[in-house]
């Protein structure tokens, strides 16, 4: 079945550093990619998505590009600020079924200090 | 904003109490999902809805649980006889589908379920 690997956390930098999540995937399809994020006492909310190979989806500073010969979405920001501080999950959802439900990984805490 | 909203937030039960919970999508959105999402982990995927047809129910869905949504509006989700192992956050998700494109899933707040 589908399946999303990221990297475990938790992940603290201080502010203005780089930043990279990993995330891999298996999947059965060509699916679609995306990475949400989970601030504090929050719901889950859409970060930046992509539908295809190549494809860069970017939001808010963060990027992430599909690459599908290493089957990887890795997250990306040049300058993490404290309000980046939450927890980011990457899923994917395979356009070949009908239902695009979302697979989720375990999600990595973020952390930025001052 | 009208946004996708959950009801309660909180929930605390005894071992063996049946519990419902409430979704209130965003009210054009045709699709709802269910999810499950315990401490430690990212949300794993329960059930969905097109309208109010009940299209697809994960292996996790066990035979205490049943989530219905009576037309195609709010949705609920029940769970009889819980033990200990339901404690979770329990998310609930809608968009509006259409052929062939991948239409955003946007989260209510979820639930929290404690079973002592």
């Amino acid at each position: 079945g589908d399946s999303v690997t990221q990297m475990e956390g938790p992940v603290t930098l201080s502010e203005e550093a780089f930043l990279t999540i990993n995330c891999t995937y298996t999947a059965t399809g060509y699916p679609s990619l995306f990475w949400y994020v989970q601030y504090p006492g929050e719901g889950l909310q859409l970060l930046l998505k992509a539908t295809k190979a190549d494809d860069k989806g970017s939001n808010k500073g963060f990027e992430a590009t599909y690459r599908k010969e290493t089957t990887s979405f890795h997250l990306e920001k040049g300058s993490v600020q404290v309000s980046d501080s939450a927890v980011y999950f990457c899923a994917l959802s395979d356009r070949g079924g009908s239902n695009y439900k979302l697979t989720f990984g375990k999600g990595t805490l973020l952390t930025v200090n001052p | 904003d009208t946004g996708v909203s959950q009801d309660p937030r909180h929930k605390i039960t005894k071992r063996g109490q049946n519990v419902t919970f409430r979704c209130d999508p965003i009210s054009e959105h045709n699709r709802l999902y269910w999810y499950r999402q315990t401490l430690g982990q990212g949300p794993e995927f329960l059930t969905y809805f097109q309208n109010e047809a009940q299209l697809e129910k994960s292996r996790l869905l066990s035979d205490r649980f049943s989530a219905e949504r009576p037309k195609g509006s709010f949705s609920t989700l029940e769970i009889q006889r819980t033990e200990q192992g339901d404690s979770a956050m329990y998310l609930c998700a809608s968009s509006l589908a259409s052929s062939g494109s991948y239409n955003e899933q946007f989260f209510g707040p979820g639930t929290r379920l404690t079973v002592l």
